[in-house]
């Protein structure tokens, strides 16, 4: 089965340095990987896939993520982190080969401290 | 507004009741799907419908049951409700049934079971 790992429960980060959410996964086939974001109180909201092409993989609210095949990851970067960037975020996988439903990591809270 | 309705936000009910979440998709999606989210399980996929059939089914209990109508919104039904199913429920929608398709989420229904 398709799964991702995100080995961070929270991680904090200044405002105005780079910051980066981790993600690695376990595929059999070619990974569908997203990110979302989840702010309090609300649904997720997409920031950016990769499906193929590029490795860099550029998204909403000026974040990226980079997808390595060789260490099965895409973490999710952003070159200067902004205090409004604070939410939790998931990483997720296509759930296997074929499927359209996604499987969510156990989700990053990131804090930006001004 | 991600434009994925779900009523109600919020619902209190009593253990051994029976609730029904209700989502309308983005116009022009086709696709449903229902996502759990707790503190202790994470966001688990449950189970998805295209143009009204069940296309995949995730760890969805026997209790609930879901469906979707021919005007595309979709229901959720909780029933023998446990203190256990306390939980915000969500609603996300794709156009079609690619793997590569963005969901989009409504903002959740927020069950409480007292």
């Amino acid at each position: 089965a398709q799964s991702v790992a995100q080995p961070e429960d929270q991680v904090n980060v200044a405002e105005g340095n780079p910051l980066t959410v981790k993600c690695t996964y376990s595929v059999s086939g070619n990974p569908y990987l997203f990110w979302y974001v989840q702010y309090p109180n609300r649904g997720l909201q997409f920031l950016l896939k990769y499906i193929t092409g590029d490795n860099l993989v550029k998204g909403s609210y000026g974040f990226e993520a980079e997808f390595n095949k060789s260490q099965t990851s895409f973490h999710l970067k952003k070159p200067s982190a902004l205090v409004s960037d604070s939410a939790l975020y998931f990483c997720a996988v296509r759930d296997h080969p074929g499927a359209n439903n996604l499987f969510f990591g156990t989700g990053t809270r990131l804090t930006v401290i001004p | 507004d991600s434009g994925v309705t779900q009523t109600p936000k919020h619902l209190i009910t009593a253990t051994g009741q029976r609730v029904t979440l209700r989502c309308s998709p983005r116009s022009g999606d086709l696709s449903v799907y229902w996502y759990q989210q707790s503190l202790d399980q994470g966001l688990q996929f449950l189970i998805q419908y295209y143009n009204g059939e069940e296309r995949a089914k995730g760890n969805i209990l026997e209790r609930f049951s879901a469906q979707q109508f021919p005007d595309l919104h979709s229901e959720l039904n909780l029933s023998s409700l446990e203190l256990g199913d306390s939980a915000l429920y969500f609603c996300a929608s794709t156009v079609g049934s690619s793997g590569a398709n963005v969901l989009t989420f409504g903002a959740g229904s927020r069950l409480t079971v007292l």
